[in-house]
């Protein structure tokens, strides 16, 4: 089944433990990115990937890296996570870019204590 | 950059009624539309996009799009809305060119009454 799947679906942790939040894809697809949700905020963009070793920030990537060494995976990491990094985040990918039908995650509900 | 104006924090709409959401961009020329829904708990799946031609866009589940390049509206309609209905749908534009990113509302939930 074609899907992205993102581990773990809830997280809780203290502030200034680093930790990683797995994306992986089946699809082959070229680009992936990350969301965090927020209420009354709608979904902001953090990075975005449009190929294997090819990154770039998105709207608000300020506490948040990324990677992408293989063309399925695209973990989420931060380094030192605060209280105004609790959200929701979404992982997706599509074949070859934004303007294409994206496809999401479950989510990852994140709390930063 | 480009944004997405949904007006409509929360609709509520009666099972069987019509539907429309409301969704305004800016953006300096004509943009990649689409119209994502998000069911509790779940990731957002995609409705329906406009990239060019017709104006009037049929998506999945019954919905539909109308892109109105004068009033910069992608509204989305749906003759009969259906208790499953209820979710929260989410209007984003894209630039054509350039690697900016992809841009969504703050989103419209949708309840549906008996």
């Amino acid at each position: 089944e074609a899907q992205v799947t993102q581990n773990p679906r809830y997280l809780i942790t203290v502030t200034g433990k680093k930790l990683t939040v797995t994306c992986s894809q089946n699809m082959n697809h070229e680009y992936m990115s990350w969301y965090r949700q927020d209420p009354g905020l709608g979904l902001r963009q953090i990075y975005y990937s449009m190929n294997v070793e090819v990154t770039d920030k998105g709207d608000v990537p300020e506490g948040y890296k990324v990677s992408r060494k293989e063309k399925r995976n695209f973990p989420l990491i931060l380094e030192s996570p605060s209280p105004n990094q609790t959200s929701l985040y979404f992982c997706a990918s599509s074949l070859r870019g934004r303007n294409e039908k994206l496809f999401f995650g479950s989510g990852t509900q994140l709390s930063v204590l | 950059a480009q944004s997405v104006t949904q007006p409509d924090i929360h609709i509520t709409v009666s099972e069987g009624a019509s539907l429309e959401l409301r969704c305004n961009y800016s953006y300096g020329a004509t943009p990649y539309l689409f119209w994502y829904v998000q069911s509790p708990g779940q990731g957002l799946q995609l409705l329906l996009k406009y990239f060019s031609g017709d104006t009037l866009v049929q998506g999945i589940k019954g919905f539909e799009a109308e892109f109105k390049r004068s009033q910069s509206s992608f509204n989305l309609r749906k003759p009969s809305v259906h208790w499953s209905d209820a979710a929260e749908y989410f209007c984003a534009v894209g630039a054509r060119s350039g690697y900016s990113t992809l841009t969504f509302g703050k989103g419209t939930m949708l309840l549906v009454s008996p």
